[in-house]
């Protein structure tokens, strides 16, 4: 049984370029959250995708965008880079179900940018 | 911004000994989870309690929730060396159907031999 995968590892990007960061959820998972991970820091809730639309989405500006894909996959695009987005980007999938339950998280991609 | 703040922002410890961290949070919740992170990867879940549950237990993990104070504290007994890593709990919101969490700056343990 397949837990989370996220793809690639690592990036590194200039400012001002995009980016597009992949994850697949653990077999027979519904719902993909995405989380950003600044140095130091907890997690920060970027937004979340079921039925591939967006349901809940976190204080972050339009430059992240996101899409789930009907075998529930899902990409986080970031557009327009700063140095500030420099991240560990966390993918965590559930069931829509069991909303309130324990996430199941990725390995994670670690964005630098330059 | 942070949803919960972590109580001690670092801890070092013997193997062997008990590790003792708290979390405080904000808002209502539905439950709280506990999760651990090594060395910058993906984050592990622990444990969860909910807002109707006072104690719980899993293993070497005991985890309390004091709804009235609005906190948390994990204790890990027996510590090893492989417990080192960093702790963070996190609150699932009463007021969110989907579950999304909200999570502390977490609590840094380094277990010695």
């Amino acid at each position: 049984d397949a837990g989370v995968t996220q793809s690639p590892t690592h990036l590194i990007k200039t400012r001002g370029q995009q980016v597009t960061l992949r994850c697949s959820p653990k077999s027979g998972h519904d719902t993909v959250s995405w989380y950003q991970q600044a140095l130091g820091q907890g997690p920060q809730f970027i937004f979340q995708y079921y039925e591939e639309e967006e349901r809940q989405r976190g204080n972050f500006p339009d430059r992240f965008s996101g899409h789930q894909f009907p075998n529930y996959s899902s990409e986080l695009n970031v557009n327009a880079l700063l140095l500030g987005d420099s991240a560990l980007y966390l993918c965590a999938s559930s069931l829509r179900e069991s909303s309130g339950g324990r996430k199941y998280f990725g390995p994670g991609t670690r964005l630098t940018v330059l | 911004s942070q949803q919960g703040e972590e109580d001690p922002q670092a801890l070092s410890i013997q193997e062997g000994e008990n590790a003792t961290m708290n979390c405080s949070y904000k808002t209502s919740i539905n439950n709280l989870q506990w999760y651990r992170q090594n060395s910058g990867r993906g984050l592990v879940h622990l444990i969860l309690i909910r807002s109707n549950e006072r104690e719980k237990h899993s293993g070497r993990l005991r985890v309390t929730l004091d709804t009235s104070k609005k906190s948390s504290s994990l204790l890990i007994t027996a510590s090893r060396a492989a417990d080192t890593a960093s702790y963070f709990c996190a609150t699932d919101p009463s007021t969110d159907s989907w579950g999304k969490l909200q999570f502390g700056a977490g609590t840094q343990v380094v277990v010695t031999p």
